[in-house]
């Protein structure tokens, strides 16, 4: 069934390092993988997306890397700062008659200044 | 933040009781969704519409119950709270690719507990 696996639960990175979160997805007929941010008691946020004919696609300190072949798709910070720490989800479009997301359960990204 | 609100913000009931959380928007989007956030599950798409009066369930409906009478709001009830649906709750839009994008907003949440 439609399924989204996300990896690792927790990551805790000192300042400055990079951090990489890795997501699959289980239809191979999914198009669109965002990323959202979730800062505590916040709503979540989406900060940078893929569609399924693109590689790679980059925002400032984000960026975003699809693999079609494999189903699998990562986010990258690099020089990561405090305001980084969050939980970040990924998620995978599913269209035909449903058009809905499913997403990961989550990844809590601890910064250490 | 996609003209999104929810109502109430927060909400303590006690089991058995009906309950209706609210979502408007005010950009006219076709597609609006409510999802729930526990800890470890991420979130979960309850029901989903795409237009008024049209409605579909999520991957975890039951005890859940939509209406769309209007293209801005949305409204999720619980016909008899249950403690297991002390969650978050969001409330999302999205064009859903008819107009090019498949990106989701979410609203602020809604918080309610069942005592």
């Amino acid at each position: 069934g439609e399924n989204v696996e996300q990896h690792p639960s927790t990551l805790s990175v000192q300042e400055g390092d990079s951090a990489v979160i890795k997501c699959t997805y289980s239809d191979s007929a999914s198009n669109y993988f965002p990323w959202y941010k979730q800062e505590l008691g916040k709503r979540p946020q989406l900060i940078i997306d893929i569609r399924s004919n693109v590689g790679e696609k980059k925002d400032q300190r984000i960026a975003v890397t699809l693999n079609k072949t494999a189903k699998h798709f990562s986010l990258h910070i690099t020089e990561t700062q405090p305001e980084d720490s969050a939980v970040y989800f990924c998620a995978a479009y599913y269209g035909g008659a449903t058009n809905k997301l499913i997403f990961g359960t989550g990844t809590l990204l601890a910064v250490q200044p | 933040d996609a003209g999104i609100t929810q109502s109430p913000r927060h909400k303590v009931t006690e089991t058995g009781t009906p309950v209706t959380l609210r979502c408007h928007q005010t950009e006219n989007h076709r597609y609006m969704y409510w999802y729930r956030q526990d800890p470890g599950h991420g979130l979960r798409l309850i029901h989903y519409s795409y237009g008024v009066k049209d409605t579909d369930k999520g991957e975890v409906s039951d005890g859940y119950s939509v209406s769309r009478s209007k293209t801005e709001d949305f409204l999720l009830t619980l016909e008899s709270a249950t403690s297991s649906q002390t969650s978050v709750y969001f409330c999302a839009i999205s064009e859903a690719g008819v107009r090019g994008g498949y990106e989701q907003y979410f609203g602020p949440g809604t918080r309610l507990t069942v005592t």
